[in-house]
């Protein structure tokens, strides 16, 4: 298996545009997580879903975060617009049960 | 929902000494117990787990020890090397299924 996959690794964009994150889980697996990771806050979970459906977004800073999973293969985390606060390491992450595996993360910088 | 506290946030030791690092957490629910270890720029990986029916784990030169009583759980290293340095994560699973719960991280740095 290669493991949960992100793209892009880095990505950078200007204040006010629009900005998706891409994550395929592990197969079989049913829950996903979308963290986003800074110097300051550490790891915050933003939103993780259950067999394709949304448990929990209570972390997801405003409302102009937004997640999907239209599928057990694949999610987005978009952010539109864009702001230089949002600047930091995503990571996607999927389970089966128990213990996490953590994709490669997508470096975002907004500028 | 559960809350996890960990310490220190940074430590600091020489090569060959053993390091500890130390959680709480907070609901009595809780039964999985991993610890993740992040390198510079790369991603978190689980180096080690314990469920809450086993008071302690070894793996080689990493252990973990869980008192279910008093609700902490710590993660020990041996014969520390300058390849341990990271940052190192402690999470549980509580009565939320499927989610963990993670520490703030401790910041190990094993000088040569």
């Amino acid at each position: 298996d290669a493991g949960v996959i992100q793209s892009p690794r880095h990505e950078v964009t200007e204040m006010g545009q629009e900005v998706t994150l891409r994550c395929k889980p592990i197969s079989g697996h049913d829950y996903l997580f979308w963290y986003r990771q800074t110097m300051m806050r550490g790891l915050e979970l933003l939103i993780y879903f259950n067999n394709n459906v949304p448990i929990d977004d209570s972390g997801m800073p405003e409302d102009r975060f937004s997640a999907k999973m239209p599928n057990a293969s694949f999610s987005t985390l978009k952010i539109q617009p864009s702001e230089p606060r949002d600047s930091a390491v995503y990571f996607c992450a999927s389970s089966y049960r128990d213990g996490y595996t953590f994709g490669s993360g997508t470096r975002l910088t907004v500028v | 929902g559960e809350n996890v506290e960990q310490h220190p946030s940074t430590l600091s030791v020489q090569e060959g000494d053993s390091a500890v690092i130390k959680c709480t957490y907070s609901d009595s629910a809780s039964n999985y117990f991993p610890w993740y270890k992040q390198e510079l720029g790369k991603r978190p990986q689980l180096i080690i787990d314990i469920r809450s029916n086993v008071g302690e784990k070894k793996d080689q030169r990493i252990a973990v020890t869980l008192n279910k009583t008093a609700k902490h759980f710590s993660l020990h290293i041996t014969e520390t090397q300058p390849e341990d340095s990271a940052v190192y994560f402690c999470a549980a699973c509580g009565s939320t299924l499927g989610r963990l719960y993670f520490g703030r991280g401790t910041q190990l740095t094993v000088w040569p």
